[in-house]
Order: structure tokens, then C-alpha cells, then sequence
């Protein structure tokens, strides 16, 4: 079955530091691949996303991510984290070959930043 | 452009009874989503409607559920008969037609059963 894992639960790291959420997909081909970030009373807001091309993808608020074929892998990262950033964040994929384009989320990860 | 909104925001209920939200979506949006979303985890798929067409329905889905979207633009949803079970955030997306495009979700409806 298609699945998204999002093995980190929880990350705290402190603000300045660089920031890595991993996210890894289970499907045969390629999907569309999503991260989304959500604050306490907001809806989800989307950073960033790939559907095909280069594999380093820019976002907003300065995150970025990276597709690894091989790995089945679109990590999320930023180089330096602002206290703003603490939301939980979720990694979505919708297969290629999906007629609805439904999205399939990852159980999320929850950043929290030390100041 | 507003954005996709979604009423109530919260809803408190007790088992048993019938509750109903209601989702606008971005005006030329004409696909529109409903997933769920429960404490710990990430949405779940739960229907999909292209114009008023309803597409696809999840298995999680039960037939207490319905949801209409009847003219293409709003759309709500139904539970019926309320279970503690149905105790989540309700979020509503949307996104344009033709070929895939990133989905827009509101803020969602906490419905609590007692």
C-alpha cells in the first residue's frame, strides 16, 4: 500500500541552528511530492513542492527540499531556524497515477525551537 | 481571492445527534476535498468532488456520513449519529482542475462528541 513516513515524532532544536525534517514515501513510481506546515489555529500552508525536474526544491520561508530517487526521499530543510517556525509539519504525496490527485500524509513532525 | 473557509470552527456535540459543516472553497477552484484529522496523525482522505460530481469516497467513510457539494461550490458535510469515534479536526481543500495543483485547506472544524 502507498504510505508516507515521517519517522521523526518530535525535533527541538535551537534557534540559528540548521534544521532537517526527513520524510520517505512507499509507491512504485514517483509521486508528487508536498510539505505542508501547521500552526496552532491555522490552516495547512504549503512550503514547498516537486512534480518533476530539479530535484532541490525552493520554498517559502526559506526551507528547501531534496528528492532522492533512490532513496525514496524528499527531505526537508533549513539552514538556520527562527523561533516562528516552531508548527508541525507534514510531507504529502499523491501518486502519479491517481484520477483525484487525493493526497496520502505522513503522521507529521512537530518542531519545537529553543530560543 | 479569500481563501477556503470552513464553519464552525468548533462544534460541540453529544452522542447521537446530527451535526453538519460547511466548506467554501476558493471561488475558480472546482476540486474540493474533505479529510479528517485526529490527534497525532496526519489528514486523512475522506471524499473528493469535481464540480458537484462526488468522485471517490474513503472506506473510512461510514454511511453516516454524506456530503453534497449540489452546485458546484460550497459543499458540506454530514455525520450522522454522532460517535465519540468522530471526534476530530474536519478539514476542507481545494484546488483548481486539469492537471495536478496544490490543495488549499481552511482552518477545519473541531467537532467534539461528548
Amino acid at each position: 500500500a502507498q504510505s508516507v513516513t515521517q519517522p521523526d515524532i518530535h525535533i527541538t532544536v535551537s534557534e540559528g541552528a540548521s534544521l532537517e525534517l526527513r520524510c520517505n514515501y512507499s509507491y512504485g513510481a514517483t509521486p508528487y511530492l508536498f510539505w505542508y506546515v501547521q500552526s496552532p489555529g491555522q490552516g495547512l500552508q504549503l512550503l514547498l513542492k516537486y512534480f518533476s525536474g530539479d530535484t532541490l526544491v525552493q520554498g517559502i520561508k526559506g526551507f528547501e527540499a531534496e528528492f532522492k530517487r533512490s532513496q525514496s526521499s524528499f527531505n526537508l530543510r533549513k539552514p538556520s531556524v527562527h523561533w516562528s517556525d516552531a508548527a508541525e509539519y507534514f510531507c504529502a504525496v499523491v501518486p502519479t497515477t491517481s484520477g483525484t490527485y487525493k493526497y496520502i500524509f505522513g503522521t507529521g513532525t512537530r518542531l519545537k525551537v529553543l530560543a | 481571492d479569500t481563501g477556503v473557509s470552513q464553519n464552525p470552527r468548533h462544534k460541540i456535540t453529544k452522542r447521537g445527534q446530527n451535526v453538519t459543516f460547511r466548506c467554501d472553497p476558493i471561488s475558480e477552484h472546482n476540486r474540493l476535498y474533505w479529510y479528517r484529522q485526529t490527534l497525532g496523525q496526519g489528514p486523512e482522505f475522506l471524499t473528493y468532488f469535481q464540480n458537484e460530481a462526488q468522485l471517490e469516497k474513503s472506506r473510512l467513510l461510514s454511511d453516516r456520513f454524506s456530503a453534497e457539494r449540489p452546485k458546484g461550490s460550497f459543499s458540506t458535510l454530514e455525520i450522522q449519529r454522532t460517535e465519540q469515534g468522530d471526534s476530530a479536526m474536519y478539514l476542507c481543500a481545494s484546488s483548481l482542475g486539469g492537471q495536478i495543483h496544490e490543495q488549499f485547506f481552511g482552518p477545519g472544524t473541531r467537532l467534539t462528541v461528548l
